[in-house]
């Protein structure tokens, strides 16, 4: 177990709807970063918030939106959803970039399935 | 743009064997490189890390050696047994202080070791 949490684990919805996911991060990290896991795009990072503020964003589409809240919990929220947007979410933490330890920790992730 | 390249996509080895995976990275600022495995449908774990001012790095029987004048680096996994089986990815990432490290992932290996 990584002390990274998120909810829900499975996730079945539809075309065009909407959805939020939830990360936890470990106590005492202040960054949480969003990865998406397909099986044609690999791994590749959405996001990243350092306590509460944006500082990074990858190839996150317009759809997509995230933030960080003051007890540094994160939510990702995909919109309009896509078939071609099914796919595993995984969220990471770790303490502030740069300064060590900065290993990123993931959580268990969130399988997301659009219909 | 930032890119790493992962080599084999597949690898199948006899218990007891020695198995290598291989990687390039492209932006030459990279200074952080760990190690990913992930087991189906679980989250990606870290295995072992090494950064750029450190040519070799060794945890039981997993070691990591870096060559920053080839901008490469690879995992070597010795004694290898079924439990290894897995995916493995390499990751790059700069460790600057107050910026971000996102990760930037290889397309992984399917290692597979036969009993």
């Amino acid at each position: 177990d990584s002390g990274v949490t998120q909810t829900p684990k499975h996730l079945i919805t539809a075309t065009g709807q909407r959805v939020t996911l939830r990360c936890s991060p470990r106590s005492g990290d202040l960054s949480v970063y969003w990865y998406q896991q397909s099986l044609d795009q690999g791994l590749q990072f959405l996001i990243q918030y350092y306590n509460g503020e944006e500082r990074a964003k990858g190839n996150i589409l317009e759809r997509f939106s995230a933030q960080q809240f003051p007890d540094l919990h994160s939510e990702l929220n995909l919109s309009s959803l896509e078939l071609g947007d099914s796919a595993l979410y995984f969220c990471a933490s770790s303490r502030e970039p740069g300064l060590a330890p900065d290993t990123q920790y993931f959580g268990p992730g969130t399988r997301l399935t659009v219909l | 743009g930032e890119n790493v390249e992962q080599h084999p996509s597949t690898l199948s080895v006899q218990e007891g064997d020695s198995a290598v995976i291989k990687c390039t990275y492209s932006d030459s600022a990279s200074n952080y490189f760990p190690w990913y495995k992930q087991e189906l449908g679980k989250r990606p774990q870290l295995i072992i890390d090494i950064r750029s001012n450190v040519g070799e790095k060794k945890d039981q029987r997993i070691a990591v050696t870096l060559n920053k004048t080839a901008k490469h680096f690879s995992l070597h996994i010795t004694e290898t047994q079924p439990e290894d089986s897995a995916v493995y990815f390499c990751a790059a990432s700069r460790r600057n202080g107050g910026a971000t490290n996102k990760l930037i992932f290889g397309t992984g290996t399917l290692l597979a070791v036969q009993p």
